[in-house]
């Protein structure tokens, strides 16, 4: 059974790069999409964007202009920069894989990321 | 601001049936499939409902999901105390090209 694990800095300064990486093992990261979303203090769930194995990505428009989502196949990883943080990133961090493209079928367990000075 | 939405909370006594609705439009549920996803308490969302109606492997039949037009349900049958926990709706968003999800809602077993 394919396993995701989120890791990265749990505090980040205003103004700069929220960086993450999500690790998939149990299966290889060839193949389906693979997502990063994020839920809020007030617990609303937002999808931040995706990118395929090949390297195809497609991003939140509220996001877009500060969003970079990369693959690293040898390493069965992907990750998440989001630049320009401020507090309303403030938020739990989840990658989640899409089999089909229209469901989540497995998830990471989360990472609380704070912008904070 | 969500574009699915959901009742904020909901409640059943243990062994009731309860169910929870998730509201949108053309661009979204009306032209797209909705899964549904529990989150218990400090937990990650965990995939309930697939494509409408489909249960993944483990998850029991207590759970079913249905799709009307812009509108989909999730209904749970025999409510546990275990149950206790939020719900989510999702599905694709056509005219942002990006996923939505609902507001979220709380399921209390009273």
């Amino acid at each position: 059974q394919v396993q995701l694990q989120e890791s990265g800095p749990h505090l980040v300064k205003p103004s700069e790069t929220l960086s993450l990486t999500c690790t998939v093992s149990g299966g290889s990261i060839s193949s389906y999409y693979w997502n990063w979303i994020r839920q809020s203090p007030g617990k609303r769930l937002e999808w931040i964007g995706y990118i395929y194995y090949t390297g195809d990505t497609n991003y939140n428009p509220s996001l877009k202009s500060r969003v970079t989502i990369s693959v690293d196949t040898s390493k069965n990883q992907f990750s998440l920069r989001l630049t320009s943080a401020t507090a309303a990133d403030t938020a739990v961090y989840y990658c989640a894989r899409d089999p089909n493209f229209d469901y989540f079928d497995s998830w990471g367990q989360g990472t609380l990321v704070t912008v904070s000075s | 601001q969500s574009v699915l939405t959901q009742p904020p909370s909901v409640s059943a006594a243990p062994g009731q049936k309860v169910t929870i609705s998730c509201s949108g439009s053309s661009s979204n549920i009306g032209n797209n499939y909705v899964s549904w996803y529990q989150q218990l308490p400090g937990t990650a969302p965990k995939l309930l409902i697939y494509e409408n109606n489909k249960r993944p492997s483990g998850i029991p039949d207590r759970f079913y999901g249905s799709k009307s037009g812009t509108s989909a349900i999730l209904g749970i049958t025999g409510v546990q105390t275990g149950d206790e926990a939020d719900y989510y709706c999702g599905t694709w968003e056509s005219s942002l090209s990006g996923w939505a999800f609902g507001g979220g809602t709380k399921l209390t077993v009273l």
